[in-house]
């Protein structure tokens, strides 16, 4: 099964409106990484955040890690038609362990 | 543009047949991932390459094998196909293999199986 477990499964909002989705894990992490894809497209890595962080920030993208709730979230603010996507939540044990990704969440962003 | 470079695109082939998805990773990555992206199976990891030898191993069915080669290029051998194996085909590229590597995805492969 998954490690991560992102919430909502879809989401739908106006273009400027903020948008966050949450992913919870299961097991212990080293980090948590955020991905992005486009439909039928390879993901594209947004932002990771180690187990030792709390809140990460790059351009509209705010992440926030709770190690003790197992989970994270991912905030975009103001956001625009080109945020459409699926966004993938990836956790890292460490070590040589592999990233694990999550079931996704779909944001629909309209004009 | 990753990097990453799949081949083929497309690809469309009948039930039993078996095919070869090939994986250039970004020039000085040592790690290779596939995975298999099918619309009711969300991501799903198939099996992990580092330096030419098999680190991880996800649920990769029996009828599927890889390999990475020396050059580390990958290869995805999937046979006696079912129309159940239609989905997209990603490959992966990190430059180790530990759980703090950035993956850099191909385009992908989009498998048809009629």
């Amino acid at each position: 099964s998954q490690q991560g477990e992102e919430d909502p499964q879809a989401l739908s909002i106006q273009e400027g409106e903020n948008a966050t989705m949450n992913c919870s894990y299961k097991t212990s992490i080293n980090n948590l990484q955020w991905y992005r894809q486009n439909s039928g497209r390879g993901l594209v890595h947004l932002i990771l955040i180690r187990s030792n962080e709390r809140e990460k920030h790059s351009g509209r993208l705010r992440v926030t890690l709770d190690t003790s709730k197992k989970s994270s979230s991912l905030l975009i603010t103001a956001s625009r038609a080109a945020d459409t996507a699926s966004y993938f939540c990836a956790t890292g044990p460490g070590g040589y362990q592999k990233v694990t990704f999550g079931t996704g969440t779909k944001l629909q962003v309209i004009p | 543009d990753s990097g990453v470079t799949q081949t083929p695109k497309h690809l469309i082939t009948a039930t039993g047949q078996r095919v070869t998805l090939r994986c250039s990773p970004r020039s000085g990555d040592l790690s290779v991932y596939w995975y298999q992206q099918s619309l009711d199976q969300g991501l799903q990891f198939l099996i992990q390459y580092y330096n030419g030898e098999e680190r991880a191993k996800g649920n990769i069915l029996e009828r599927f094998s890889a390999q990475q080669f020396p050059d580390l290029h990958s290869e995805l051998n999937l046979s006696s196909l079912e129309l159940g194996d239609s989905a997209l085909y990603f490959c992966a590229s990190s430059a180790r293999g530990g759980g703090e590597n950035i993956q850099y995805f191909g385009a992908g492969t989009r498998l048809s199986v009629l």
